[in-house]
């Protein structure tokens, strides 16, 4: 399969603690994008990476947020202090062309 | 980005044709149409793309009138798989000098009914 891939699919932590999650982009795409969904809502955009680069970023997005993308391949997303408010699923994107995103499965996180 | 406004929901039977239409009032000239699939507990799907008349893959056509104001996705002949949220996005999204995120509203849940 060379779509994108997310990893861990499911965390559950509690209130307070940090998390990290892990997109893999489909390799030729210089371009890719974390998104937040809730339910109910179409997805949110948090930032976006051009190769290594982080070009631009939600001004929704907490300072408790970071993302990294070394080398231009895969990207993390750390959240700290996590709030029940952060529960969401996390969708990872990539791209060639800006309009055509292919859309990992999401990392689902669950803060109690 | 310009704002679009869709159905909340619509239903449909197998084997009919589907349109669900989105308006985008304030469009602008170098704004393209965007629709996007997305099924429970994925991320979304391109489906099609298109700036003005008629656009057609092998998944589904838009029609953009003149004005460009609205848009209509077309879905022939349905079937329960294509049970989904669809989202109608409007934007600059060919200017690879910008990040351009995707920008979703609310969608339409489309049901489609044995």
């Amino acid at each position: 399969d060379t779509g994108v891939s997310q990893d861990p699919r499911h965390k559950i932590t509690k209130r307070g603690q940090n998390v990290t999650f892990r997109c893999d982009p489909i390799s030729e795409h210089n371009r890719l994008y974390w998104y937040r969904q809730t339910l109910g809502q179409g997805p949110e955009f948090l930032t976006y990476f051009q190769n290594e680069a982080q070009l631009e970023k939600s001004r929704l997005l907490s300072d408790r947020f970071s993302a990294e993308r070394p080398k231009g391949s895969f990207s993390t997303l750390e959240i700290q202090r996590t709030e029940q408010g952060d529960s969401a699923m996390y969708l990872c994107a990539s791209s060639l062309k800006t309009y055509e995103q292919y859309f990992g499965p999401g990392t689902r996180l669950t803060v109690t | 980005l310009a704002k679009t406004t869709q159905p909340i929901s619509m239903d449909s039977y197998e084997g009919q044709e589907v349109n669900i239409t989105c308006s985008h009032n304030n469009i602008a000239t170098n704004d393209y149409i965007t629709w996007y699939q997305q099924f429970p507990s994925q991320g979304p799907r391109f489906i099609i793309q298109g700036y003005k008349t008629k656009v057609t893959n092998e998944v589904a056509s838009l029609f953009i009138p003149a004005d460009r104001k609205s848009s209509t996705l077309s879905l022939p002949r349905v079937s329960l798989s294509d049970t989904a949220v669809y989202y109608c996005l409007v934007g600059d999204l060919t200017n690879n000098n910008a990040g351009n995120m995707l920008t979703f509203g609310g969608g339409t849940r489309l049901m489609v009914k044995p």
